[in-house]
């Protein structure tokens, strides 16, 4: 069936450095969403990607949806610490329903 | 307007217990879910809900159910309790028109 995985699994950075999660799902996906869990919170809605080749940006975080709709990415400009946090990018496995969520990437920033 | 709304926050169940997690969205949302989460696996689909009277399994199904008599709520049954289902919980709604996932605050449970 449909996985979606997520590498690194750990990243540990120094504030002001760049961060990046990728993500790569093993069939093509009609969409991806990436969402981010502070320590002991829920995971929030981030941003959600649909066409080939899409970038969108959100302040310092930039989100790259790969040609062949089977690969993304989340890349962090000048990590701060309110950046600490796991990141996790989603897929659907037949439907919008039944979104499959990576493992997640946990971010720590040393400040 | 509280989103989606989960209880008990904390619960600590003896092996073969059940109990009924309680989920409640105030979004009017068709859609719902429920997933666990363990360290390294990120989140697991238990089983989801596309509208009142009707459900499905996700990918760890067993050992839930799950049922849906209106579009606020969304309980999740444990029938026999298992140390295996220690873990956090989270309830989540979705928009029908942006499909974005809100989540609840999660139900930490520890089945001793």
């Amino acid at each position: 069936g449909q996985q979606v995985m997520q590498i690194p699994q750990y990243q540990h950075v120094q504030e002001g450095e760049d961060f990046t999660t990728y993500c790569n799902s093993s069939t093509t996906l009609s969409n991806i969403q990436w969402y981010k869990q502070r320590p002991g919170g829920h995971p929030v809605f981030l941003i959600q990607l649909v066409k080939s080749g899409e970038v969108k940006k959100q302040k310092r975080l930039t989100f790259q949806f790969g040609e062949a709709k089977k690969n993304s990415s989340l890349h962090i400009t000048a990590t701060q610490t309110t950046d600490v946090g796991t990141y996790f990018c989603a897929g659907p496995r037949y439907n919008n329903n039944d979104m499959r969520f990576g493992a997640g990437t946990r971010l720590t920033v040393k400040p | 307007n509280a989103g989606v709304t989960q209880t008990p926050k904390f619960q600590v169940l003896k092996t073969g217990q059940s109990m009924t997690l309680q989920c409640a969205q105030d979004m009017n949302h068709e859609y719902m879910s429920w997933y666990r989460q363990d360290p390294g696996m990120g989140l697991r689909l238990i089983h989801y809900s596309v509208g009142a009277g009707i459900t499905d399994q996700g990918e760890v199904p067993n050992g839930y159910n799950v049922s849906r008599s209106t579009t606020e709520d969304f309980p999740l049954r444990l029938l026999s309790a298992a140390p295996s289902q220690t873990s956090v919980y989270f309830c989540a709604s979705t928009d029908s028109v942006s499909h974005s996932y809100t989540f609840g605050s999660g139900t930490r449970l520890t089945v001793v």
